[in-house]
């Protein structure tokens, strides 16, 4: 149990245009999601917590018109990011608490990640 | 803020050697920890983690890591590594209660098990 998924695993896309990755629990449902991004050699940078039927709370420095998050469902969340630049080439794994049987202690479950490439 | 500290970026060891990873967090609250891994291609994974009670917990795969709370340590250890334990590991504390509460990681701790 407790399974998340991501989709797309991979992207490519032109500067200036918007890609959309979207993240399902598949078995249970979340009413908090979490965006994280990871850089090369590098740790998870948590990006925002996405809150089911409302708006995401985003970490400091993070710029919320460029990383557009939406929580539609109790198992989806979306991350689009917007005029995308080469700059924005990363890793993103979504990750969401399984409540249910897990409690408040904090474990994630993890998505695969998406690998976006900007041109 | 919390904030984790993973001393070892890039271990290389010779299969059967004896692994430990450091792990050392800030944060003067209750804290829950965590040790995630991440096999080459594939997503993290959850490795061993601490509530409350005995401070040796035992995870997956033979590991184990010791919450010492007077250090702020919770490092990962296992006796004998192989070659399929070649991944990425991440000590990560969550701090705070409630569903929102976050997991901060630290910058991730790169195995190579050798034959």
């Amino acid at each position: 149990g407790a399974v998340v998924s991501q989709h797309p695993s991979r992207v490519i896309c032109k500067s200036g245009t918007s890609v959309k990755i979207e993240c399902r629990s598949l078995d249970f449902q979340a009413t908090t999601m979490f965006w994280y991004r990871q850089f090369p050699k590098q740790s998870l940078m948590l990006m925002a917590t996405s809150n089911e039927g409302s708006k995401a709370t985003y970490e400091q420095g993070v710029e919320k018109d460029k990383f557009l998050i939406n929580h539609a469902s109790l198992t989806l969340s979306t991350l689009t990011v917007t005029s995308a630049h080469p700059e924005d080439s990363s890793f993103y794994i979504c990750s969401a608490r399984d409540v249910r049987t897990r409690g408040n202690t904090g474990e994630l479950f993890f998505g695969e990640g998406s690998r976006l490439t900007v041109l | 803020a919390q904030s984790v500290s993973q001393h070892n970026h890039h271990v290389i060891l010779s299969e059967a050697a004896s692994l430990e990873l450091g792990c050392n967090y800030s944060y003067g609250g209750t804290v829950n920890l965590f040790w995630y891994v991440q096999y080459p291609g594939q997503h993290l994974q959850l490795l061993l983690k601490y509530f409350s009670g005995d401070p040796l917990v035992k995870g997956i795969k033979g590991f184990e890591a010791e919450f010492i709370k007077s250090k702020f340590s919770f490092n990962l250890r296992k006796p004998s590594v192989q070659w399929s334990d070649t991944a990425e590991y991440f000590c990560a504390v969550n701090a705070g209660t409630g569903t929102a509460s976050k997991l901060t990681f630290g910058t991730g701790t790169r195995l190579q098990v050798t034959l």
